[in-house]
């Protein structure tokens, strides 16, 4: 069946753009999450949404950070005035349930370049 | 705070031989433990998974054992082959959620 999905896979963007991350999850999945990972290092956690509730934000880096999940489907994580240091690969990862040693399947991730 | 340590790489070995990545982990509470791959151009998948302390975790011929009384995680194969070059990431996730916290990643090279 299908996997999440991340779009756009790649995004250039000028730095003061805002830019919007779109994740679809897997069909039926509960929670979504959104991770930052710089080139070398692992993923960070971002934000965690319980179907359309947003339960956890503590990984959001500030104030230019947000996410949301209207329908408890789709995800979209926007930044607003982008800056150089925003630049990183965006994953989205969903899961069945949501407690401890679900599995999280992961996204292809976008690829965000700030320029 | 909760945190993973994982060895760093790159990890370069030949064809067959056998494999271990360190991982240690410091956390609050029960975790589950993860090893999640990444193969090169393609996005981060579950490789094994322990839920709670003894459990052991193996798929494609990868084993890891969850030890409560070293906090360890680590990672072993034993005839490693050349699909096998990908980053390893080791991960805990602990409380009621499943927010994973991840180690650094080691690169592991395999030549014929």
């Amino acid at each position: 069946g299908a996997g999440v999905s991340q779009s756009p896979r790649y995004k250039v963007t000028k730095r003061g753009q805002d830019v919007a991350l779109r994740c679809d999850p897997i069909s039926g999945h509960v929670s979504l999450y959104w991770y930052r990972q710089a080139l070398g290092q692992g993923p960070e956690f971002l934000t965690y949404f319980n179907y359309e509730a947003q339960q956890d934000k503590s990984g959001l880096p500030n104030d230019r950070f947000s996410a949301e999940r209207p329908e408890g489907s789709i995800s979209t994580l926007t930044i607003q005035r982008t800056e150089q240091r925003d630049s990183a690969m965006y994953r989205c990862a969903s899961s069945q349930g949501g407690s401890g040693g679900d599995t999280q399947y992961f996204g292809p991730g976008t690829r965000l370049t700030v320029l | 705070g909760n945190s993973v340590t994982q060895m760093e790489g790159p990890v370069t070995l030949s064809e067959e031989a056998f494999l271990t990545i360190n991982c240690t982990y410091t956390a609050t509470g029960y975790p589950s433990l993860f090893w999640y791959v990444q193969y090169p151009g393609e996005g981060l998948q579950l490789l094994l998974k322990a839920t709670k302390a003894d459990d052991k975790g193996s798929n494609k011929g990868f084993e890891a054992t969850y030890r409560k009384e070293t906090t360890s995680f680590h990672l072993e194969k034993g005839s490693v082959q050349v699909s096998d070059s990908a980053v390893y990431f080791c991960a805990l996730s602990v409380g009621g959620y499943n927010k994973l916290i991840f180690g650094a990643g080691t690169r592991l090279a395999v030549h014929p």
